[in-house]
């Protein structure tokens, strides 16, 4: 069964440094989210990504993220400068549309601890 | 906007019982979709069952089960025959389309007692 991949598994960043987090979605979606998970915590969406443009945003999603999809395969997370409370689990989901229940297919996610 | 609770933090079953576990869920669009995802220890999100809001009947997917009241607005997940894989966190969650964003719950801590 196809799936969600992400890199890496685990990142560790010092604080104020650049992170990338990348992600493979299932090959013939079209639609791409970032969702992220604080230690303890609910899983929050930070955005989504259609058509290769931001379909929707959340307040969490600031000017210190961006997304981009660089190529047919690859969705990346990037922030900027990181903070202490940006460590948490972030996982890519992507949904393809084929039939109206199908779910959002989750990868695996990136622990990021930012020291 | 969407809201979902899950009042219960924590739940404990004896292996080979049947588990319920409650989610509600507030919406103003009459269209919607509910969905259950496991989490593991391990961490990653797994898709256990989907109600769609003008689905008749009640979705079962093996063990899993959905008891959806659209009158209460709740869709409760239940566990036949739990097993001792069955421990992990367990979201609620749903979206007003396939394709929007998915509002989760609290999650509650399902262990499983031999």
């Amino acid at each position: 069964e196809p799936e969600v991949t992400q890199t890496p598994s685990h990142q560790v960043t010092q604080m104020g440094q650049e992170v990338i987090l990348r992600c493979v979605p299932i090959s013939n979606h079209l639609y791409f989210y970032w969702y992220r998970q604080i230690l303890g915590q609910k899983v929050e969406f930070l955005v989504s990504f259609y058509n290769n443009e931001i379909s929707e945003k959340s307040e969490i999603f600031d000017d210190q993220f961006s997304v981009e999809r660089p190529d047919g395969s690859n969705f990346t997370l990037k922030i900027r400068s990181t903070k202490l409370e940006d460590s948490a689990m972030y996982f890519c989901a992507s949904y393809g549309q084929q039939l109206s229940n199908q779910p959002q297919h989750f990868g695996d996610g990136t622990r990021l601890s930012i020291l | 906007a969407q809201k979902i609770t899950q009042t219960q933090p924590g739940m404990f079953v004896q292996e080979k019982e049947a588990v319920t576990l409650d989610c509600t869920y507030d919406t103003s669009d009459p269209s919607y979709g509910l969905f259950w995802y496991k989490q593991p220890s391990s961490g990653e999100m797994i898709f256990l069952i989907y109600q769609g809001s003008y689905d008749q009947q009640n979705a079962t997917e093996g063990r899993y089960s959905l008891n959806f009241q659209k009158a209460r607005k709740s869709a409760n997940l239940v566990i036949s025959a739990s097993q001792l894989g069955d421990s992990a966190m367990y979201f609620c969650a749903m979206s007003l389309s396939g394709n929007t964003p998915l509002v989760f719950g609290k999650g509650t801590r399902l262990s499983v007692i031999a």
